[in-house]
């Protein structure tokens, strides 16, 4: 069974700094994806990464995808407050169109 | 021009009753789902359907029954509705997964259900 990890799972920061947020999952597979979701909203796709050392950049957040190491991580440079989601990573295996996501990490950036 | 949506967006019942969720997509997508959101916001799929077919169908209590007429549309009904059942319940579509080399999906609003 796919599991998929994201770490850490509640992040406060303040604004101007930087910081990483990790996802590892645990079957090969080599797309993974970057959700945003606000409170009570739904959720917007933010990154697709597909190949084994992808990496895509929007504004102050930066995905990329080692798929050796079966890790992504979701790089945030100089947060500000309008960054302040819960951010969501999921992987599909090839052989299906299911998404399995991680637990979500919480993040707050505060002035 | 919304892409994925959702009736209702808001929906209290009490225990025992039933009920359902509507889910429209003008993407032209050919797939969609229903996720189940907790109070913990955790994410599980439910089911999927490709064409109208049903291709993902979890361990989800029967009284659960998704029905779609045609490939825009996937509804979701619910018999018998528990305390348990209480959550946000968010529909998906994606562009076919067996002719797509990626499945990325677009969310609705989602329909956060309460049982009393």
């Amino acid at each position: 069974e796919l599991k998929v990890e994201q770490n850490p799972l509640f992040l406060s920061m303040q604004e101007g700094k930087n910081y990483t947020i990790y996802c590892n999952y645990s079957t090969t597979s080599d797309r993974l994806y970057w959700y945003r979701q606000d409170p009570g909203k739904s959720l917007e796709s933010l990154f697709v990464l597909l190949s084994n050392g992808a990496v895509k950049q929007e504004g102050r957040l930066m995905a990329s995808l080692d798929t050796k190491a079966r890790l992504s991580t979701l790089h945030i440079t100089a947060a500000v407050h309008d960054l302040s989601a819960t951010y969501f990573c999921a992987v599909d295996i090839l052989s299906g169109s299911r998404l399995t996501f991680g637990e979500g990490t919480q993040l707050t950036v505060n002035p | 021009d919304t892409a994925v949506s959702q009736t209702p967006k808001y929906l209290v019942t009490q225990m025992g009753n039933d009920k359902s969720i509507k889910c429209e997509q003008n993407l032209g997508h050919d797939t969609m789902y229903w996720y189940k959101q907790d109070s913990k916001k955790f994410l599980k799929i439910m089911f999927s359907y490709n064409n109208k077919e049903l291709i993902i169908n979890e361990t989800v209590p029967n009284r659960f029954s998704p029905k779609s007429p045609d490939k825009a549309h996937l509804n979701l009904h619910i018999n018998s509705l528990e305390l348990g059942d209480s959550a946000v319940y968010f529909c998906a579509s994606s562009q076919d997964v067996v002719l797509s080399s990626y499945n990325e999906q677009f969310f609705g609003p989602g329909t956060r259900l309460t049982v009393l």
